[in-house]
């Protein structure tokens, strides 16, 4: 156990269904992160969220859309998503120091796998 | 754009046998290069975070070496262990900036 949680472990969603995937974190971070890993590619970066503010969006579309209510709390609502967003989606937290959180460990939740149909 | 290398992509080793893998980054705006231990069907696990010339880490038979002139790190099992047996992935940070290799899929065979 990483001490981050993630729900549900797997969703198959329609084109224009509307869901939402849930990460909590139980370390006192104060920085989560979301990430997608698709087939045979690198883990890719798509949202920061530093002290409940977005500091980071990368270039990601708007059909996903980002929420953090709380430190501890971070969720990635999706809607209208297209086939090539089925992926692995995983999310992380650090703890982010007055120096940036880039040489702070970063800990996984174990991802939420999503088809798309 | 900044890209993360790692080789091999995948390779099987007998039990008993030590390995290494190599993670190449830009050595430009280095700030650390992270280490990982995925495997299937659980979360990553942080190994090491690296951040000066030279450094060197080791946990138990696993060790890392950085040389951020060249921009390369070496990752080093001693000893492999079927439990070993993993998706090693490493990645470059800067501010909020994560870019993280493809991984090495070691399988090591009992």
């Amino acid at each position: 156990e990483t001490g981050v949680t993630q729900t549900p472990r797997h969703l198959v969603m329609g084109m224009t269904n509307k869901k939402s995937l849930k990460c909590e974190q139980h370390l006192g971070h104060n920085a989560m992160y979301w990430y997608k890993q698709s087939a045979k590619k690198p883990l890719e970066l798509m949202f920061v969220y530093s002290l409940e503010e977005r500091v980071e969006n990368n270039s990601v579309p708007s059909r996903f859309s980002p929420e953090c209510p709380n430190s501890s709390h971070l969720f990635l609502h999706l809607h209208t998503l297209q086939p090539e967003d089925s992926a692995l989606y995983l999310c992380a937290s650090s703890q982010d120091s007055s120096e940036g959180p880039y040489q702070e460990t970063q800990y996984f939740g174990p991802g939420t796998r999503l088809l798309v149909l | 754009i900044l890209n993360v290398e790692q080789s091999p992509q995948s390779l099987h080793v007998q039990e008993g046998d030590s390995t290494n893998f190599t993670c190449s980054f830009p050595s430009s705006n280095f700030y650390a290069l992270h280490w990982y231990r995925w495997e299937t069907a659980k979360s990553p696990e942080a190994l090491f975070v690296m951040t000066l010339n030279g450094d060197e880490k080791k946990k138990g038979r696993i060790s890392a070496t950085l040389n951020t002139k060249e921009g390369y790190s070496y990752l080093y099992i001693k000893g492999s262990q079927p439990e070993d047996s993993a998706t090693y992935l490493c990645a470059r940070s800067g501010t909020y900036k994560y870019i993280f290799g493809t991984g090495t899929r070691l399988k090591v065979l009992a």
